[in-house]
């Protein structure tokens, strides 16, 4: 069984300043873990990966998270905050076979 | 070059009705999943494709529910007898093979409202 916990619905931040969205996973497994985002209106689009190779994975946009096998976590972070980062993240970990656990996803506010 | 495409963009239903979703995936994509978005809500797994495999089909909530991928690319799916907790976004992606290393890609997906 998997399942994945985004720790908060919201987090609201000023421009300029860091960025953590939380992420916690159970799995029976080695997981595979990746953090999607969706901007309003717009699609679903991948920011980073974990795959079982190094724990530290960076994204686009600036972004990168840390396996922390010992914590089974996998935050999401981000020095600066801009006003594009505004949008909805999603932690997502997904199993060899196919099927794809999202978490309930996380509003980022971003506020001028 | 094109990505995850869906028709309709949306679908307003009457209560009882059959709906048919369907998802045009990435030219040479493998894997493909459909998934649904109900509002304020994260996204609920349906069913998977992978290459000519038998579909992981662990998500679908009912046997109201039933998808199929014909000729390995095209895939519908189709919602009997819809009733108004149906109602959400059903979003569809491929990715290039396997589901645990390879990105997934999302069409736009579509807004079904059951009356």
């Amino acid at each position: 069984a998997q399942s994945v916990t985004q720790l908060d619905s919201h987090v609201s931040v000023s421009e300029g300043t860091p960025v953590l969205l939380r992420c916690n996973y159970s799995s029976s497994y080695s997981p595979s873990l990746f953090w999607y985002v969706q901007h309003p209106n717009k699609g679903l689009q991948l920011l980073l990966k974990y795959t079982s190779a190094a724990t530290l994975v960076k994204g686009i946009n600036g972004f990168e998270a840390e396996f922390k096998k010992s914590e089974t976590s996998f935050h999401l972070t981000k020095p600066s905050a801009h006003m594009s980062d505004a949008a909805e993240y999603f932690c997502v970990v997904i199993r060899r076979a196919g099927k794809s656990t999202f978490g309930d996803g996380t509003t980022l506010t971003v506020k001028p | 070059g094109a990505g995850v495409s869906q028709s309709p963009s949306n679908k307003v239903t009457e209560k009882g009705k059959d709906v048919e979703l369907r998802c045009d995936p990435i030219s040479g994509h493998t894997a493909l999943y459909w998934y649904r978005q109900s509002l304020g809500q994260g996204l609920e797994f349906l069913i998977y494709f992978q290459g000519n495999s038998a579909p992981d089909k662990s998500g679908l909530p009912s046997d109201r529910f039933s998808a199929e991928r014909t000729g390995g690319s095209v895939s519908t799916l189709t919602i009997q007898r819809t009733q108004q907790e149906d109602s959400a976004v059903y979003l569809c992606a491929s990715s290039y093979r396997q589901p645990n290393t390879d990105t997934q890609y999302f069409g736009p997906g579509t807004r079904l409202t059951v009356l």
